[in-house]
């Protein structure tokens, strides 16, 4: 069974432009999640998706970040106009159960690189 | 702000010797778990320990949680050069949504 995957797995782009992460969860699980770390920092909460509906996403940053996840399968993150603190590992994860009972399972990242 | 906190930031042991780390928490909790993160990689899932439980088993791992105090540790038996990783633990909260709290990690360094 194929795990989570990320996409790309680094990004170097000029501030002021647009990048958009992509995310396929497992099969079948319903909640995603997108974290973010930054320079050695923790591991910072995004938004939780269930199926596709956005269930938390107090995380944000700010307006530029936009997360959708049409049709409750992949997942995608776009940034739009990326500015150098954007920088950073960004990680998806997802779940099949309820998360008082389930383990995460991550993807290896995309690294965004602003310049 | 997160409120996973993890203890020490960064730990060197010999091969063989014991690792231990340490999290602590801010608000009532479900549930807390530890994940590994080799470099470069995404979070692996080590063990979930939940609020009614007091220690946990699995393997070279013990965990511990004392939810009076809001903290956990994780000990690593026996070290081997391939723990060298990342350690993180988590969180989820008995209110609000569903949302897992991670720290910012212990570096665990171990020498051959």
């Amino acid at each position: 069974e194929a795990g989570v995957t990320q996409f790309p797995s680094h990004s170097v782009i000029e501030k002021g432009q647009t990048v958009t992460l992509r995310c396929d969860p497992i099969s079948g699980h319903d909640n995603l999640y997108w974290y973010r770390r930054v320079m050695g920092k923790e591991i910072k909460f995004l938004l939780h998706f269930v199926k596709e509906s956005k269930q938390d996403e107090s995380g944000m940053p700010n307006n530029r970040f936009l997360a959708e996840r049409t049709g409750g399968t992949y997942s995608t993150l776009k940034v739009q106009p990326a500015e150098l603190e954007d920088s950073g590992v960004y990680f998806c994860a997802s779940s099949q159960v309820r998360a008082n009972t389930g383990e995460l399972f991550f993807g290896e990242g995309s690294r965004l690189t602003v310049l | 702000s997160q409120q996973g906190e993890e203890d020490p930031q960064a730990l060197s042991i010999q091969e063989g010797e014991n690792a231990t780390m340490n999290c602590s928490y801010k608000t009532s909790i479900n549930n807390l778990q530890w994940y590994r993160q080799n470099s470069g990689r995404g979070l692996v899932h080590l063990i979930l320990i939940r609020s009614n439980e007091r220690e946990k088993h699995s393997g070279r791992l013990r965990v511990t949680l004392d939810t009076s105090k809001k903290s956990s540790s994780l000990l690593i038996t026996a070290s081997r050069a391939a723990d060298t990783a990342s350690y993180f633990c988590a969180t989820v909260s008995t209110s609000g949504t569903y949302k897992y709290i991670f720290g910012t990690g212990t570096r665990l360094k171990v020498l051959a």
